[in-house]
This record gives structure tokens, C-alpha cells and sequence, in this order.
């Protein structure tokens, strides 16, 4: 079946660095797609969303790049802090009527000091 | 805004007891629920939709009647672990989406730890 996936399971960053976390999606017919930040026994935490109709968008310290043809999505962190550090999800809505969340694998961000 | 809560935290039962995990939308009314369930290292496996009214919709492989689930109002559902084993251990985690602005974003809850004895 369709799958949203993640390149790197961990990932390991210097702080004050900058981050850059990877994921490939299967479905064509994704069109919106969102970036969480999961805690250690906390639930996940909206970052950072994008539509399929645009190829990048920024927040504070985040930005989402979305490459479409290569069906690629990507979150970069600038100037990464310690607590940034968690497990960090893809999640993709496709074509179903009720627009469930297809979640990648994660990855986990470590920042060292 | 958007926030979710869900009670309780944590909760140890025994076997063949019910549990009982209620998410609420606190700023925002929420028309659709997602149910989700999680193991340690793993990602988020989608259980269940709830809308608000209707009966839920069900994930292949999730038993309705081991897992019920109630929406019985905009800002309230509920999920009944029912007679309960060791192997429905988990960590559940509730999601919302505001139905009266239309956005799609999934705003989750804090999660409830289930250990059954």
C-alpha cells in the first residue's frame, strides 16, 4: 500500500547548527502534508504544515520544502537548540473523505551540546 | 488555540478490566476524532475516526467491539478499552480538526499510557 517514509531513523546535529530531516511519500495523490515533533511520552506537536500547491514554506526557525516530483518533503531546523531534540514525524493526507494522517517512521533529532 | 486534552494520563488496570480515555477539544469544536495508538520506538498507527454522531470508522484489523469508541458531542470522545490484556498495553493518543474553520490540521492530545496487569 501507499507509504510516507523517512530517510535517516536518527540524527545527530551540533547545537547551533542547522537541521535537515528527510521524507519520501509513495501516494501521487498527497496533498497536504505536516511535520511533527514528538517529546519523549508526550504527544506529537504540529510544526510546520505545506499544500501540494506550493514547493516551500517557512515558520520561525522552520522551513518545509516540497519536491513534488520526487514525492519529497523535508523540515530544516536553523540554528538548532537542545530543545529541539525528540522524534520528529511526516504525515501526509491523501484522497480518503475523512483526510487521515499517513505518518512516516520518525526520526530521532539529537543535539549535542 | 487548538488544544487537546485527554484524561486520564495514566492508568494501570488489571486484566480483563475496562478502561476508559476520554480527548477533548477545549478552544474549538472538533467534528472529527482520530484514535491512534502507539509502541515504544514506533510510529502512530491510526485505530479509528470518530464523528461526532455517527458511529466510528474503524481501521482494518482494529476490533470495534475490543476497542468502542463515542462521539457524542463536538468537543467530547471517548474510547472503552474493554475487558483488557496485557498485550493492549500502549500508549493511546487522541487527535482533533476544528470542523467550523475547516482546516485539515490534526491537533493531538497529550496521550494516556496503558499498562494492564
Amino acid at each position: 500500500g501507499e507509504s510516507v517514509g523517512l530517510h535517516l531513523p536518527t540524527l545527530s546535529v551540533q547545537e547551533g547548527d542547522n537541521s535537515i530531516i528527510n521524507c519520501a511519500y509513495s501516494n501521487s495523490a498527497s496533498d497536504y502534508f505536516i511535520w511533527y515533533k514528538q517529546e519523549s511520552g508526550k504527544g506529537p506537536q504540529f510544526i510546520i504544515d505545506i499544500r501540494s500547491n506550493m514547493d516551500k514554506r517557512q515558520g520561525q526557525r522552520v522551513t518545509v520544502l516540497l519536491n513534488k516530483t520526487v514525492k519529497h518533503l523535508s523540515l530544516q531546523i536553523a540554528a538548532t537548540q537542545p530543545g529541539d531534540s525528540a522524534v520528529y514525524f511526516c504525515a501526509e493526507t491523501g484522497e480518503t473523505s475523512a483526510r487521515q494522517l499517513t505518518f512516516g517512521s520518525g526520526t530521532q533529532l539529537t543535539v549535542l551540546p | 488555540g487548538a488544544v487537546v486534552s485527554q484524561h486520564p494520563s495514566w492508568v494501570i488496570c488489571k486484566s480483563g478490566t475496562s478502561v476508559k480515555i476520554e480527548c477533548r477539544s477545549l478552544d474549538f469544536q472538533a467534528t472529527t476524532m482520530f484514535w491512534y495508538r502507539q509502541f515504544p520506538k514506533q510510529s502512530l498507527m491510526l485505530m479509528a475516526t470518530s464523528n461526532e454522531g455517527s458511529k466510528a470508522t474503524y481501521e482494518q484489523g482494529v476490533e470495534k467491539d475490543k476497542f468502542l469508541i463515542n462521539h457524542a458531542s463536538l468537543t467530547l470522545s471517548t474510547l472503552t478499552v474493554t475487558s483488557a490484556h496485557p498485550e493492549d498495553s500502549s500508549f493511546y493518543i487522541c487527535s482533533a480538526r476544528d470542523g467550523v474553520s475547516g482546516k485539515e490540521t490534526q491537533y493531538f492530545g497529550p496521550g494516556t499510557r496503558l499498562l494492564v496487569l
